[in-house]
């Protein structure tokens, strides 16, 4: 049984780079969400994705970020032209989405993101 | 919109003892789901109990209980005969219901003393 996985899980970049990363849900989930958790806080929601269909956007995903989630199955997160404000951990969960109501979300290790 | 406060940065117990984590938010939803996290040093946030607010009763798994308490919009954590391996950052979540993100706390750093 695998979970939910994130590679990779360090990345150092200079400012101004673009950066990707990927996330791979817990097979057969519908439901893909990214996060972001900066030192000392609690993880921030960014996007969600129902199969390969966004459905929801935070107002903190600026326009440099943009993912996506083809075919349904693993998602990608790209941050253009960082900034040093983008430093902190990415993270992805999954959900099976066959419940009514709330599904448990599954949280991957993260990728955590350093901008020189 | 909606907000978590964890009013504790940091808790610390002795092995065995019981702890209470704290956690209120605020909704103007009457139907929602909460939750309690536990994220280890560098290692991946895992569930440790989730509750459905049209559920009067409180939510337990093992050692881990919730005190619900809806009209005051409290949901207290409390952690009974504490172990090493409790020692994590524990966050406190809401979700609107549906497919909603999750709200987040801004964490409470338990300390296991042995």
């Amino acid at each position: 049984d695998t979970g939910v996985s994130q590679n990779p899980r360090h990345k150092i970049t200079k400012r101004g780079q673009n950066v990707t990363f990927r996330c791979d849900p817990i097979s057969e989930h519908n439901r893909l969400y990214w996060y972001r958790q900066t030192l000392g806080q609690g993880p921030e929601f960014l996007t969600y994705f129902q199969n390969e269909a966004q459905l929801e956007k935070s107002r903190l995903l600026s326009d440099r970020f943009s993912a996506e989630r083809p075919k349904g199955s693993f998602s990608t997160l790209e941050i253009q032209r960082t900034e040093q404000g983008d430093s902190a951990m990415y993270l992805c969960a999954s959900s099976s989405g066959t419940s009514g109501g709330t599904d448990t979300q599954y949280f991957g290790p993260g990728t955590r993101l350093t901008v020189l | 919109a909606q907000t978590v406060t964890q009013s504790q940065p940091e808790m610390s117990v002795q092995e065995a003892e019981t702890v209470t984590l704290s956690c209120t938010y605020d909704t103007s939803e009457s139907d929602y789901y909460l939750f309690w996290y536990k994220q280890p040093p560098s290692r991946q946030m895992i569930l440790v109990i989730r509750q459905e607010a049209y559920k009067q009763q409180n939510a337990t798994e093992n050692r881990f209980s919730v005190n619900f308490q809806k009209a005051a919009k409290s949901f207290s954590l409390k952690i009974s005969d504490s172990q090493l391996g409790d020692a994590a950052m524990y966050f406190c979540a809401y979700s609107g219901g549906g497919a909603d993100g999750l709200t987040f706390g801004k964490g409470t750093h338990l300390i296991i003393q042995p």
